[in-house]
């Protein structure tokens, strides 16, 4: 069973710093791996899928790497903005179609 | 650009009652999914379906059903609502490639309050 792990539960940083979110899951056996901002009240938004082909994807400020050996994923945001104060997630398939969240990050940039 | 459509948004239920959240998308998804997120406790998939006519059990299925008649719609329906199910439903769409899901889309949520 594919279970996933987000470290830390929750982080608050200044503004303009850059900053790493980690996510570990158990079964490196996996066909992608997605990010997703949610902010209080809101739904999901999709930030980056990284398929298991891929090392790396980026979007704007945000990059997120992928080591399936180490079952392992970053979320690597630079230049850290009030705005980006929300909850990541990060989900995995377990087999082809379901998808396993982590129990998310909590990011509060301070200004 | 709709994407992925939930109704409603809030609803206040009494202990007993039965309701159906809506769900649609207009992406010609295959793979659709019933997530409910309580504080503190992450993401539970309650059913998914991998198209029309085809749906399963996730974590958390027990109070619940589906259907799906169309690949467009995935409606969630509760029956005799207990306080336990409250909670912020969410429905998700993905789309295929070969034999693994695409990225995956949220409605909005729904969020039930049974009293």
């Amino acid at each position: 069973k594919q279970e996933v792990t987000q470290i830390p539960a929750a982080l608050s940083v200044p503004e303009g710093e850059n900053l790493v979110l980690n996510c570990s899951f158990t079964d490196s056996a996996i066909y992608n791996l997605q990010w997703f901002r949610q902010d209080p009240g809101k739904g999901l938004t999709s930030l980056l899928l990284i398929q298991s082909s891929q090392r790396e994807q980026t979007s704007g400020r945000l990059n997120a790497s992928l080591d399936k050996s180490s079952g392992r994923s970053t979320l690597y945001i630079a230049a850290s903005q009030p705005g980006d104060s929300a909850t990541y997630l990060c989900a995995v398939p377990q087999g082809a179609q379901k998808l396993v969240f982590g129990q998310g990050t909590r990011l509060t940039i301070n200004p | 650009n709709a994407g992925v459509t939930q109704t409603p948004k809030f609803r206040i239920l009494k202990i007993g009652q039965s309701m159906t959240l809506q769900c649609t998308q207009d992406m010609n998804h295959n793979y659709m999914y019933w997530y409910r997120q309580d504080p503190g406790m992450g993401l539970k998939l309650i059913y998914y379906s991998v198209g029309a006519g085809i749906t399963d059990k996730g974590e958390v299925p027990n109070g619940y059903n589906v259907s799906r008649s169309t690949t467009e719609d995935f409606p969630l329906r509760l029956e005799l609502a207990a306080p336990s199910q409250t909670s912020v439903y969410f429905c998700a769409s993905s789309g295929t490639g070969g034999n693994w899901n695409t990225e995956a889309f949220f409605g909005q949520g729904t969020r039930l309050t049974v009293v």
